[in-house]
């Protein structure tokens, strides 16, 4: 157990639908990320929060994505009109402190579009 | 823009025997590398990092890692396997001064025989 929980930890809708994940860190990490893992590749970088400032997205985060993260606390993320293409495995990680420190990963979301 | 290879989607190894997994990485400056193990509906665990100084690193279970800037490579080591060591393992970079994500490769997954 990392101390990284994501809610729900699997979720099934129906194309076009609109989804929300959640992400509560570790309580003292300043830092947290999105990846989104599909099946036989790496997770893949979607967006990093420093505190509740959004400071990095990816071009895999189209505008049908949105993440937040009120008051540097939890996160969520969400996906509007969801596409079969969205499905796959949602992963959070929150870190205290700069690049070389660990990053803890949650058990991840898992989003099937039907 | 950094890269990672991992050369290899399947190893296979009997217990006792050498585990090797390979990761190669592409970055125009010095990077940081890491090494997380997935196990079976768990979220990443970092075994090990290197970020400067020795480039041998040791992480947990037993695994160890050589950085080598001249092959650009980071290959996972283990002397014996473990069947508890039967697992996904990704390889990873980062840069200091650039973005804050990880780049993750596609994954090796490890098979031990009895």
């Amino acid at each position: 157990d990392t101390g990284v929980s994501q809610n729900p930890r699997h979720k099934i809708t129906k194309r076009g639908q609109n989804v929300t994940f959640r992400c509560d860190p570790i309580s003292e990490h300043n830092r947290l990320y999105w990846y989104r893992q599909t099946l036989g590749q790496g997770p893949e970088f979607l967006t990093y929060f420093q505190n509740e400032a959004q400071l990095e997205k990816s071009r895999l985060l189209s505008d049908r994505f949105s993440a937040e993260r009120p008051k540097g606390s939890f996160s969520t993320l969400e996906i509007q009109r969801t596409e079969q293409g969205d499905s796959a495995m949602y992963l959070c990680a929150t870190s205290q402190g700069a690049l070389n420190t660990e990053a803890f990963f949650g058990q991840g979301t898992r989003l099937t579009v039907v | 823009a950094q890269s990672v290879t991992q050369l290899g989607s399947h190893v296979s190894v009997s217990e006792g025997a050498l585990v090797l997994l390979r990761c190669n990485y592409s970055s125009s400056v010095p990077p940081y590398l890491f090494w997380y193990v997935q196990y079976p509906n768990q979220g990443l665990q970092l075994l090990l990092k290197y970020t400067t100084g020795a480039t041998l690193v040791k992480g947990i279970n037993g695994f160890e890692a050589e950085f080598k800037k001249s092959e650009t490579s980071f290959h996972l080591t283990k002397p014996s396997a473990h069947m508890s060591d039967a697992a996904e393992y990704f390889c990873a970079v980062t840069v200091q001064g650039g973005s804050e994500k990880l780049v993750f490769g596609k994954g090796t997954k490890l098979t031990v025989n009895p």
